[in-house]
């Protein structure tokens, strides 16, 4: 069965980075982009970006340029999003979730902002 | 960018009632949207795509509807496993906004 497991929580302190990995299986990890949501305690749903995992192509939201990396190894299946310079703000629930219209999402990694 | 705003934020209905929550685009999307749920502490859940194709599994009291700027979800008949919040999400091209959420509770 399709399924996507997400690395676990991370506390950090503000100007610090985050990288968080997503491994997929049960499907043909390049046949599929993954896209990063993320959603900030007690708030609505974010969309951050894709890869397309078969040609490395990106796409990020305006609000993440320069701070936002999306990577993948498809040896592994496992997609990645690096978010530098955090900020108090980033904390936030991190989903990965496979396609736009995303049938399966990762179970989330909290990432928590804090000095 | 294109906006998508829902309507209303939050709602309270009784078991058996026919529920709907509407989305707006800033622009015409054509039929891509998507319909998720989200219940706390869980990942959302996708229950329509393709403004009114149900994702499989999902029970069939869910529906969608709509084109263009206008679309709607209805559930036929409320359920308390529903309680949950519900979000449209555009599907056409980057950025892929979602609404900002419809809170459905019992009454």
């Amino acid at each position: 069965q399709v399924q996507l497991v997400q690395s676990g929580d991370e506390v950090k302190k503000p100007g610090a980075s985050v990288k968080v990995s997503c491994k997929a299986s049960g499907y043909t990890f390049t046949g599929y982009w993954i896209h990063w949501v993320r959603q900030a305690p007690g708030q609505g749903l974010e969309w951050m970006g894709w890869i397309n995992p078969n040609s490395g192509d990106t796409n990020y939201v305006q609000n993440f340029q320069g701070r936002v990396t999306m990577t993948s190894d498809t040896s592994i299946s496992t997609a990645y999003m690096e978010l530098t310079s955090l900020r108090s703000d980033d904390t936030a629930v991190y989903y990965c979730a496979r396609g736009v219209g995303g049938d399966y999402w990762g179970q989330g990694t909290l990432v928590t902002v804090s000095s | 960018d294109i906006q998508m705003t829902q309507s209303p934020s939050s709602l309270s209905a009784s078991v058996g009632d026919r529920v709907t929550i509407t989305c707006r685009a800033s622009q015409g999307i054509s039929n891509y949207l998507a319909w998720y749920q989200q219940k706390p502490g869980k990942a959302p859940k996708l229950l329509i795509y393709a403004a009114s194709t149900l994702q499989s599994g999902v029970p069939s009291r869910f529906s969608g509807s709509g084109s263009g700027t206008d679309f709607t979800l209805t559930i036929s008949s409320l359920q308390p496993e529903d309680v949950a919040t519900y979000y449209c999400q555009r599907s056409n091209i980057a950025p892929y906004t979602f609404g900002q959420g419809t809170k459905l509770e019992i009454k």
